[in-house]
């Protein structure tokens, strides 16, 4: 059974201080690896996708990589506006539906 | 601009009383899926469509049904409804690539059952 888990629940982070946000998960064969940002009362932005061991993806102070087990998207000096929920999903070989984990709460203060 | 629109945004409705929750997208995107996002369960797909007259059962389909007559246009359709529905909504489209399924979303329907 595909499983997505994702750590920690909630992260509070002062402007600047860079951190990781980690999406660990288990499923028979990945075909992709999903991150999405939402803001409260939004529908999910998608941010990358990663498709194979060792791929990273970076956009702004954002930078995701991926091993066999687990993705990690690292934030670099954040600012207040990157105070979202980070959603992580994947997506089985052979599958046309994406699993997803229940989010990352990060707030960023000034 | 490209977008996944939903109507209704917001509906309180009543236990047994029929609804549709229309989705539609201008993207010519063959994939479209809904998801309800709940507390503590994060997002779960309910139903998704990889074109037209093709549509699938997702991880949380009961209750619920879906048509997909035109490329476009994904509606959600509950025949009665009960509050354990009572949930925020959301759809999706994507192109589907040889790579896998970046979808994009639409501003979500919360939908109350009393």
């Amino acid at each position: 059974e595909d499983q997505v888990t994702q750590s920690p629940e909630a992260l509070r982070l002062q402007e600047g201080e860079s951190s990781s946000l980690n999406c660990s998960y288990t499923v028979s064969g990945l075909r992709g690896l999903f991150w999405y940002r939402q803001d409260p009362g939004k529908g999910p932005e998608f941010l990358f996708t990663l498709y194979s061991a060792g791929e990273e993806k970076e956009k702004e102070r954002l930078k995701a990589t991926l091993t066999k087990k687990e993705s990690f998207l690292h934030i670099t000096a954040p600012k207040p506006e990157d105070s979202a929920t980070y959603l992580c999903a994947v997506q089985r070989t052979g599958a046309n539906n994406l699993f997803f984990g229940t989010g990352t709460r990060l707030t960023v203060i000034p | 601009e490209a977008q996944v629109t939903q109507n209704p945004r917001y509906l309180i409705t009543v236990t047994g009383k029929k609804l549709t929750v229309t989705c539609s997208q201008n993207m010519n995107h063959e994939y479209m899926s809904w998801y309800r996002q709940d507390p503590g369960l994060g997002l779960r797909q309910i139903y998704y469509s990889m074109n037209v007259e093709v549509t699938d059962k997702g991880d949380v389909p009961e209750g619920y049904k879906v048509s997909r007559k035109e490329k476009r246009n994904f509606p959600l359709i509950l025949e009665s409804p009960s509050p354990n529905q009572t949930s925020l909504y959301f759809c999706a489209s994507s192109l589907r690539t040889s790579g896998g399924i970046e979808q994009f979303f639409g501003p979500g329907t919360r939908l109350t059952v009393l």
